[in-house]
């Protein structure tokens, strides 16, 4: 299993333009994640999804799309990107059941975002 | 809102030290607590948890009990290794049943 993985690892965009992060998991987990990691701050979540054509929105979703079209596959698009918007992307994925008590969530190794 | 607060950093020691950092945390019902690590250039990855309250959580010689007279959630390590250097994330997961996550505390451990 290759776990969660992610491309790009590093991207320079310049202010306006427009970009999709790509996110795959390999585990058949039905809940997948993206946050956003600022220096000095926590990660805080963006958007998620509980499985395929279901999205909602997390702490800090503006600015940015997703699409769960497959179990597999959650993109993050990012349209008119800002100086704002420089962080580090983390996608997760997790197996939740009902009442399956806590799940682990599996990270990728992030891509690492700056808007100029 | 529920929140997480741990120990800001970086915290620097020797090797074989004892290592504490400490994770409060506000919440309402009982949540469930973590510890994740983040090794340089990678993602986050689940160290221990602990569901409910007097649970001790471990893992790699790591320890963290669930006090919830205290709100606390301290992680310890008696002899931290050079390769324990990384980043340790505190985070809780409540009525929301979604990860609040700390800001973080690097760790550097000398040879």
């Amino acid at each position: 299993n290759a776990g969660v993985t992610q491309t790009p690892k590093f991207r320079i965009l310049k202010i306006g333009q427009s970009m999709t992060l790509q996110c795959t998991q390999d585990m058949n987990h039905n809940y997948m994640y993206w946050y956003r990691q600022d220096p000095g701050m926590g990660l805080k979540l963006i958007y998620y999804s509980v499985g395929a054509g279901i999205t909602d929105k997390g702490e800090v979703p503006n600015g940015y799309n997703v699409s769960r079209s497959t179990t597999e596959d959650f993109p993050l698009r990012l349209e008119l990107a800002a100086p704002s918007q420089t962080s580090v992307y983390f996608c997760a994925s997790s197996l939740t059941l009902p009442r399956s008590g806590d799940y682990e969530q599996y990270f990728g190794p992030g891509t690492r975002l700056t808007v100029t | 809102g529920d929140s997480v607060t741990q120990m800001e950093g970086p915290v620097t020691l020797s090797e074989e030290a004892f290592l504490t950092i400490n994770c409060t945390y506000t919440a309402t019902g009982y949540p469930s607590l973590f510890w994740y690590v983040q090794y340089p250039g990678e993602g986050l990855q689940l160290l221990l948890k602990a569901t409910k309250a007097d649970d001790k959580g471990s893992n790699k010689g790591f320890e963290a009990t669930y006090r919830k007279e205290t709100t606390s959630f301290h992680l310890e390590k008696g002899s931290v290794q050079v390769s324990d250097s990384a980043v340790y994330f505190c985070a809780l997961r409540g009525a929301t049943n979604k990860l609040i996550f700390g800001t973080g505390t690097l760790l550097a451990v000398q040879p």
